[in-house]
This record gives C-alpha cells, sequence and structure tokens, in this order.
C-alpha cells in the first residue's frame, strides 16, 4: 500500500458526460501528479500540482482539467467524454516539487461507451 | 518524444541476475535517473533512481555510465514477482519539464 487513495475505482459512463476522479496523496506530501495508461499510448503524463499550484503540464486535453486544494486532495475532471478517453488514471504523490520519488495510488478506471 | 530507449521485452530464469539497459544520450546535467516498475494490475511502484554514481538498495542496483548517458538496472536474482514492465526516466528538476515514462522494458521471468 502506497499510501495513495483514489476514488473511484471504476467508473463507466458514456460519451459527452463529465466525471470527477479524487486522489488523496500521501500524508505529508505537497506534490499530486495525474497520469493517464492507456493500451495504445502506455503511461502519459497530464499535470502535476505542487501545494495548491499548477508545476507542469504534459499531454492534458483541453476537455480535462485539474485542481489540487488546501487539504492537498487533487481532482481531476474530464468533460465531454469521449471512447478513446477510457483508461486507467493515476495519480502519483511526491514531498516537493522537485520529482522526487513518486509514490503510486491504485488507480481509477475509466470506461466510456 | 522518449527521452529513454529500452528493449521492449526481455526474458530471464529464476534466481538468476538481470540487467534492464536504457540508453538517455540527451541527458542532461541535471537529470536524475528514476527507474520504476509495474506490477500486472496496480499502479507503478519506485525501484531505485541515481544522478552520477552507482546506487544500491534492497530492491536492486543501478549503475550509471561515467558519461550518464547509459544506465542499467540490475535485479541479483530474479523471482517470479519480479515479472513487471520496468521504466526508465529521466527526471529533470526544471519546472514546467513534462515526465516522459516511455514504453518500458516488459521482463519475463521463467521458471
Amino acid at each position: 500500500d502506497s499510501g495513495v487513495t483514489q476514488t473511484p475505482k471504476h467508473l463507466i459512463t458514456a460519451t459527452g458526460q463529465r466525471v470527477t476522479l479524487r486522489c488523496s496523496p500521501r500524508s505529508g506530501d505537497l506534490s499530486v501528479y495525474w497520469y493517464q495508461q492507456s493500451l495504445d499510448q502506455g503511461l502519459q503524463f497530464l499535470i502535476q500540482y505542487y501545494n495548491g499550484e499548477e508545476r507542469a503540464k504534459g499531454n492534458i486535453l483541453e476537455r480535462f482539467s485539474a485542481q489540487q486544494f488546501p487539504d492537498l486532495h487533487s481532482e481531476l475532471n474530464l468533460s465531454s467524454l469521449e471512447l478513446g478517453d477510457s483508461a486507467l488514471y493515476f495519480c502519483a504523490s511526491s514531498v516537493g516539487a522537485l520529482r522526487e520519488t513518486q509514490y503510486f495510488g491504485p488507480g481509477t478506471r475509466l470506461l466510456v461507451l | 518524444d522518449a527521452k529513454t530507449t529500452q528493449p521492449n521485452s526481455m526474458e530471464s530464469n529464476e534466481e538468476e541476475p538481470v540487467h534492464l539497459p536504457c540508453n538517455h544520450s540527451t541527458i542532461s546535467g541535471t537529470d536524475y535517473i528514476h527507474w520504476y516498475r509495474q506490477l500486472p494490475s496496480q499502479g507503478p511502484e519506485y525501484v531505485i533512481h541515481g544522478l552520477t554514481s552507482n546506487v544500491n538498495n534492497r530492491m536492486a542496483s543501478l549503475a550509471i555510465a561515467e558519461d550518464r548517458k547509459s544506465s542499467t538496472l540490475i535485479l541479483h536474482r530474479a523471482t517470479l514477482r519480479d515479472a513487471a514492465v520496468y521504466y526508465c526516466i529521466l527526471f529533470s528538476r526544471a519546472r514546467d519539464d513534462k515526465i516522459i515514462f516511455g514504453k518500458g522494458t516488459r521482463l519475463h521471468i521463467l521458471p
């Protein structure tokens, strides 16, 4: 158990809908990272937040947004969902902002029908 | 574009050492070399990292070439539980720099 929690574990929704994925980092970790893993794309970095502020952006679509709250938990919002958004979404956390060791959560499996 | 190059897959016999190579010819002086692995149906987990010197921990060893353009993850005695996808990643300390995992090496352990 990495100490990072993600909810929900599974999510099934329809095209065009909006969903919110939630992540709670390990106690004491200030950075949260979001990744998308699909079969054909491997693990793709989406975005990093550090202590409530956006620090780095990866291949995150405009339909996706994220935020980190004062209690350091983070949410990833996916809107206007398409079939191709079906994937595993992982959250990771680290102590600081400088990409030290990251601890990954168990992931949320999203299926868009 | 991936900053690292790894073989797609490798095989090893159980209880034998495994050497997983990684090329990172465009590494910058401040990039750290990290290795993660992903067991089936799990999130990635940290294995080891280093900057210039070789590193050892309870899971593995990391050998870094003198010019830092390549590195090798060494599992000293592979077990069936080591079957996973191993990712070699360069972590830049620069703000706004992307994190690129690449496709990794799928390690098969033969009993």
